[in-house]
């Protein structure tokens, strides 16, 4: 069974401070990872997708890194609209189809 | 409109009412999937189509039963619902196996 865990669960920052939020998982044949931006009462917003090991993307002040057991996010110099929670799923090999397995998400406040 | 919506925003409704959330996606994907988010827990797959075919069941309970007459357009039928049922149900599309995008999902209160 394929498991996601998210750390810190809350983080705060102030603004200009630069951090790292984790997510460690097990699956059965990683197919991709997948970060999400979540704001309160809204769907996730779609930041990421990393296929394997040593891959780094990067938009903006965010920067996601992928090793073969976890990903980090990492937040340069945020501002506070940087502020929300953000989201790991990891999707398995052929057997999980489509379906993505969440984490409960790491939530980010950032203070002017 | 763009993207993946979802109505209506906000629903109540009594333990006995039946009500329907409708989803649709405008980005031309070929899979769809309903999820169900609860405070303190991660997003639970419910259901998903892929070409209008339902191909996992994540042994929701039946007073939830999905329809997809196409591959734009998504409903989640509710019906004898419980308080625990109370959530926010999101919506999401993708090409494939692609990165799944979501709609801004229904705040569902059940009285």
């Amino acid at each position: 069974e394929d498991q996601v865990t998210q750390s810190p669960e809350a983080l705060r920052l102030q603004e200009g401070e630069s951090s790292s939020l984790n997510c460690s998982y097990t699956v059965s044949g990683l197919r991709g990872l997948f970060w999400y931006r979540q704001d309160p009462g809204k769907g996730p917003e779609f930041l990421f997708t990393l296929y394997s090991a040593g891959e780094e993307k990067e938009k903006e002040r965010l920067k996601a890194t992928l090793t073969k057991k976890e990903s980090f996010l990492h937040i340069t110099a945020p501002k506070p609209e940087d502020s929300a929670t953000y989201l790991c799923a990891v999707q398995g090999g052929e057997t999980s189809g489509s379906r993505l397995t969440f984490g409960e998400g790491t939530q980010l406040t950032v203070n002017p | 409109e763009t993207g993946v919506t979802q109505t209506p925003r906000h629903l109540v409704m009594g333990m006995t009412n039946k009500k329907s959330l409708k989803c649709e996606q405008h980005l031309g994907h070929n899979a769809m999937y309903w999820y169900k988010q609860s405070a303190k827990k991660p997003l639970e797959l419910m259901f998903v189509y892929n070409f209008k075919e339902q191909t996992e069941n994540n042994s929701v309970p039946s007073r939830f039963s999905p329809e997809c007459p196409n591959s734009s357009h998504l409903f989640l039928h509710l019906h004898t619902l419980q308080p625990e049922d109370s959530a926010l149900y999101l919506c999401a599309s993708s090409q494939a196996r692609r990165e799944q995008f979501f709609g801004p999902g229904t705040r569902l209160t059940v009285l």
